[in-house]
Order: C-alpha cells, then sequence, then structure tokens
C-alpha cells in the first residue's frame, strides 16, 4: 500500500520564476492537505482540496494556487516566486469524514528560490 | 499563525532517560496531535488524544492533555537514539476551521548513546 508520495524532492527557481508541486495520496484517501515548512518552523497549512475544490485556505496569497484531479492526486502552483517561498513543501492525505484527525505526510519538495 | 507552542525548543538527553515535552495551545479544540519530523523530512503521526480525554499511552509515549490550562505534554520513556527528531503538536480545531490542523515550532529532541 504506497503512502503519500510527492514530487520533484528537490527544486531550485529563480526569483519571479513558477513552480508545480504534485502529490499523490494515500490509498483510499480523497483528501488533500497542503502545508510550507520554512526552516525550524512548523509546518503551516497552505489549503485543502476534496472533490476537485479547495475547500479551506490558508493566510497565502493568491500566488498560490492548486488543483484537484479526478484520481485525487493534487498540484500546489506558486507563482512569481520570491526568496521567501524558500521551504519544504509538505502534501498530506485524510479521508473526508476526518480531515483534522490523523494526517499522513509525504516526505516532501524542498524548494529553493535563488 | 502558531495555535501550539512547544517547550522546550531544544532538548538533549542520554539514551535510556525519560523525555518530556509540552505543548500550549489559545483557542477550542476537538483534539491534538502528536507528530514526529526526521531531519527535514516528513511529519509521521504518533498519537491523538481527544478533548474528552486526559491521558493516553501507546507504546513508549505517553500523552497527557489539560483542557483547563489548554496544554498537553509528551512523555518518551526509556529514549533511544533512533528517538531524535523534532516534534510538534497539532491542533484540530473546532467549528469553522474544522478541516485542518494548526502546527506548533516543535522541539528538537536529541538522545546521546
Amino acid at each position: 500500500d504506497a503512502g503519500v508520495t510527492q514530487s520533484p524532492t528537490h527544486l531550485i527557481k529563480t526569483r519571479g520564476q513558477q513552480v508545480t508541486l504534485r502529490c499523490s495520496p494515500k490509498s483510499g484517501h480523497d483528501t488533500v492537505s497542503w502545508y510550507q515548512q520554512a526552516l525550524g518552523q512548523g509546518p503551516q497549512f497552505i489549503f485543502q482540496y476534496y472533490e476537485e475544490e479547495e475547500r479551506q485556505r490558508g493566510n497565502f496569497p493568491d500566488r498560490f494556487s492548486g488543483h484537484q484531479f479526478p484520481n485525487y492526486s493534487s498540484e500546489l502552483n506558486v507563482n512569481a516566486l520570491l526568496l521567501g517561498d524558500s521551504a519544504l513543501y509538505l502534501c498530506a492525505s485524510s479521508v473526508s469524514l476526518a480531515t483534522n484527525e490523523k494526517l499522513f505526510f509525504g516526505s516532501g519538495t524542498q524548494l529553493s528560490v535563488l | 499563525s502558531q495555535q501550539g507552542e512547544e517547550d522546550p525548543q531544544a532538548l538533549s538527553i542520554q539514551e535510556g532517560e525519560n523525555a518530556t515535552m509540552n505543548c500550549s495551545y489559545k483557542t477550542s479544540i476537538n483534539n491534538l496531535q502528536w507528530y514526529r519530523q526526521n531531519s527535514g523530512r516528513g511529519l509521521v503521526h504518533l498519537i491523538l488524544i481527544r478533548s474528552n480525554e486526559r491521558e493516553k499511552h501507546s507504546g513508549r509515549l505517553r500523552v497527557t492533555l489539560d483542557t483547563s490550562k489548554k496544554s498537553s505534554s509528551l512523555l518518551i520513556t526509556a529514549s533511544r537514539a533512533a528517538d531524535t527528531a523534532s516534534y510538534f503538536c497539532a491542533t484540530g480545531l473546532n467549528g469553522g476551521s474544522q478541516g485542518n490542523l494548526i502546527f506548533g515550532k516543535g522541539t528538537k529532541l536529541s538522545v546521546k548513546p
């Protein structure tokens, strides 16, 4: 049973560029949440997708957008990258009826913006 | 914004000793969870305690919850070098923000062999 998978594992971009990160949820899960974790900090909630729609959103600008596909996989897009967007981006999956219960996390994508 | 705040920020102990980490939070919660993270990788769920529970055990882990003080503690008994990691508390909220967890800044635990 595959867990949550994320790609790529590492990414280097320059300011102003755009990036797309990908996530496949754990088998049987239909809800995907994205978190940003800056160095030395805890994860910060970006948004959550269920039934291909953004269900909840944290305090992140519109430069951060996402998508969920019919197979429940998800993408996180960040436009006009800033140096401050450098962080570990974590995807977590859960079932729709228990979205603030136990989350299963992927290993993350380490994004460096130069 | 952070909901939970862990204390201490860093903890260094010898193998075999017990490690205690504390978490304080601000608003009413549905549950409180502890996660572990090894060196910048994904988080692994350790234990969940609901707001109507006071104590929970899982193997060498013991979690307590005091909703009157809005605080929780995680005790790891007989620690091992492999327990070296960062530990985060996360709160599942009541009401409109049910769909996500809010994490603290974490406690970095170092267990020396």
